[in-house]
């Protein structure tokens, strides 16, 4: 069936660097997005979310774009710190569902 | 701290055992929702609740069976375990679940579960 993926299961970057993360989702239907973080040891925690009829929002030294034409979604973490390392997940929901599809996560490591 | 309560953190048991994984919900959301998260799979709906009442269904096994009580905990229940069963299990609440209204899902710790 259609699913949420990612295109780079690990991302690596030097403290300070701007982080792009990635996600690829094929079903045309889906209307909502929501990026997670995941720390070893804890559940997803909430970072930011999008409507579809958005292309772009932004929270602090985040910002989630959205291209519906390919329907591709990304994460941007602006002067990434060591205590953004963890695994980052999209997740869509598709309308008409009460539930969130999850990719499959991406590692971010922050070197200082 | 998502305010999502999962016990127990960890669980160890056996093949074919039979064990129950307890979820209590952020305070006043109605909805709560079961993950399985594995290395192969990641993270896979299982089941979700709203109000004491089965709402949606994912890749749940048959095995497996969940409920949602009235003071709205609930609990996913597990059985005939199977070494492919080790995962972790995570219970997430929102405040009603229902559909087309774009709710953040907030996911507790989670439950380690190791079938030995």
């Amino acid at each position: 069936g259609e699913s949420v993926g990612l295109h780079l299961p690990t991302l690596s970057v030097q403290e300070g660097d701007n982080s792009i993360i990635n996600c690829a989702y094929s079903n045309s239907a889906s209307d909502y997005f929501i990026w997670y973080k995941q720390e070893s040891g804890k559940g997803p925690q909430f970072i930011i979310d999008i409507r579809s009829n958005m292309d772009k929002r932004q929270g602090q030294r985040v910002t989630v774009l959205l291209n519906k034409t390919v329907k591709h979604l990304s994460l941007q973490i602006a002067a990434t710190q060591p205590g953004d390392s963890a695994v980052y997940f999209c997740a869509e929901n598709i309308r008409g569902y009460s539930t969130l599809t999850f990719g499959k996560g991406t590692m971010l490591l922050v070197s200082p | 701290d998502s305010g999502v309560t999962q016990t127990p953190k960890h669980l160890i048991t056996a093949t074919g055992q039979r064990v129950t994984l307890r979820c209590s919900p952020r305070s006043g959301d109605l909805s709560v929702y079961w993950y399985q998260q594995s290395l192969d799979q990641g993270l896979q709906f299982l089941i979700q609740y709203y109000n004491g009442e089965e709402r949606a269904k994912g890749n749940i096994l048959e095995r497996f069976s969940a409920q949602q009580f009235p003071d709205l905990h609930s609990e996913l229940n597990l059985s005939s375990l199977e070494l492919g069963d080790s995962a972790l299990y995570f219970c997430a609440s929102s405040q009603t679940g229902a559909r087309a209204t774009n709710e953040k899902l907030f996911f507790g710790s989670g439950t380690q579960l190791s079938v030995l």
